[in-house]
């Protein structure tokens, strides 16, 4: 059973536009999520993080939403960039000593 | 700085031999430690969970007889892929967490691509 679920595998957007990626989880004991950008054959690198007493983080060009009640949250990129493509995974914890369940990725192509 | 290295990058190996991937974190110490496995188009699957000094926690479907871990130091753990099969082959990552810090705060390593013939 997926707990994380990210279910579109790709999408592809225009250089300049916004990327919204997407991703839900079942499990209503998560409290942190992340967001983890990838290249093949390289390790995953952490883009940006929050927690669930917030519902909006920011950082430069990314901005993570999470809805509680939905049990979704979206990366969204502003504006995407060339260098933005890779492979996003959307990652849940539960708890400051628990491990992290990682979706399955989503493949962002973001066209010149 | 936290940065996770592995080695080796790549390995391919025949059917039946045992192979042994490191993974140091080079600018801080990291208590725990993690190995996950990816699949092509996959999730990264947690294979287990390695403190310094213990024994590693084993997730539910792993084999802890055929992929050992040693977590010597606070710097180096290895995976040790025993026997290994064609259907071994896969992409390991490993990633490490500070001490004192959130186990959900992992810097990842660069992953082994392993090949078994």
């Amino acid at each position: 059973d997926q707990q994380v679920k990210q279910n579109s595998p790709s999408l592809s957007v225009q250089e300049g536009r916004i990327s919204i990626l997407n991703c839900d989880y079942t499990n209503s004991m998560f409290d942190y999520f992340l967001w983890y950008k990838k290249y093949p054959a390289e390790g995953p690198t952490f883009l940006i993080s929050i927690s669930s007493i917030k519902d909006k983080n920011e950082d430069g060009r990314f901005t993570v939403f999470l809805n509680k009640s939905a049990k979704h949250l979206s990366l969204h990129i502003v504006p995407s960039q060339p260098g933005d493509s890779a492979v996003y995974f959307c990652a849940a914890s539960a708890g400051a000593n628990s491990k992290l369940t990682f979706g399955k990725g989503i493949t962002l192509s973001v066209r010149p | 700085g936290a940065v996770v290295s592995q080695h080796p990058s790549w390995v391919i190996c025949k059917s039946g031999t045992s192979v042994k991937i490191e993974c140091r974190s080079l600018d801080f110490q990291a208590t725990t430690m993690f190995w996950y496995r990816q699949f092509p188009k996959q999730s990264l699957m947690l294979m287990a969970t390695s403190n310094e000094g213990s024994k590693a926690t084993y997730e539910q479907g792993v084999e802890k007889d055929k992929f050992l871990i040693n977590h010597a130091s606070l710097t180096l753990s290895t995976l040790t892929v025993t026997s290994a099969h064609p259907e071994d082959s896969s992409f390991y990552i490993c990633s490490a967490s500070h001490s004192g810090r959130a186990l959900y705060e992992q810097f990842f390593g660069p992953g082994t691509r392993l090949t078994v013939l």
